[in-house]
């Protein structure tokens, strides 16, 4: 069965510290997504990025990074110089295709603070 | 664009009770998945429609269920409400066409079950 792990419960670092939020996924297929989310206290759950399995190239948002290494099954997500505003749970979510319907499975969040 | 809705925000139901959740997805999104997230279990599957068929359905007692209307709009019901159907749940859209795309997921309904 697929498996996404985020190891770390709670981080909470001081504003403008970089900070990595941890990933390991479990999954047996050679095609696959992986996704995280952000949840401000509001509740709805925000996209911020989708890798696909083939393409392990390194992403860059503005402060946000993600590393994708498919050789420790692990997609990890930095967030360089942090800010009060990036203060949220953030999800990591494999996808899992069946029958042609998407279900993420996800994993049980980081909450991040941010103080100032 | 507009985002996903969902309706209504806040619900308060005593046991025994059932409930019609709705959610509008994106416009020209047609498949609604449904999300139940509570502090024990974390983000779980409920299930998803694409083209008013249940393609996909998480492990859920017979008392959850939902269904899609023919402009992608999707509810979902639950049936005698138990104390551990408080949660807040999420109502996710996406073209997935062929279940690669990327789910937006709506503001939430938070249920409380007395």
């Amino acid at each position: 069965a697929q498996k996404v792990t985020q190891a770390q419960t709670e981080i909470s670092v001081v504003e403008k510290e970089d900070v990595t939020l941890d990933c390991v996924y479990e999954t047996r297929d050679t095609t696959y997504y992986l996704f995280w989310y952000k949840q401000p206290p509001s509740g709805e759950l925000v996209f911020l990025i989708r890798r696909n399995s083939f393409d392990e190239q390194n992403e860059i948002s503005g402060r946000y990074s993600w590393n994708f290494q498919k050789s420790t099954s692990s997609f990890n997500f930095t967030i360089t110089a942090s800010q009060v505003v990036d203060s949220a749970v953030y999800f990591c979510a494999l996808s899992e295709t069946l029958q042609g319907a998407q279900k993420l499975v996800f994993g049980q969040g980081t909450r991040l603070t941010i103080n100032p | 664009k507009a985002g996903v809705t969902q309706t209504p925000r806040y619900l308060i139901k005593t046991r025994g009770q059932q409930v019609t959740l709705s959610c509008s997805p994106i416009s020209g999104h047609r498949s609604v998945s449904w999300y139940q997230q509570t502090p024990g279990q974390g983000l779980q599957f409920l299930f998803e429609y694409f083209s008013e068929t249940q393609r996909n359905k998480g492990n859920f007692p017979g008392r959850f269920s939902g269904r899609q209307f023919s402009n992608s709009r999707s509810e979902m019901n639950v049936s005698t409400l138990e104390l551990g159907d408080s949660a807040l749940y999420l109502c996710a859209s996406s073209l997935a066409a062929k279940g690669t795309d990327t789910q937006y997921f709506g503001p939430g309904t938070r249920l409380t079950v007395l």
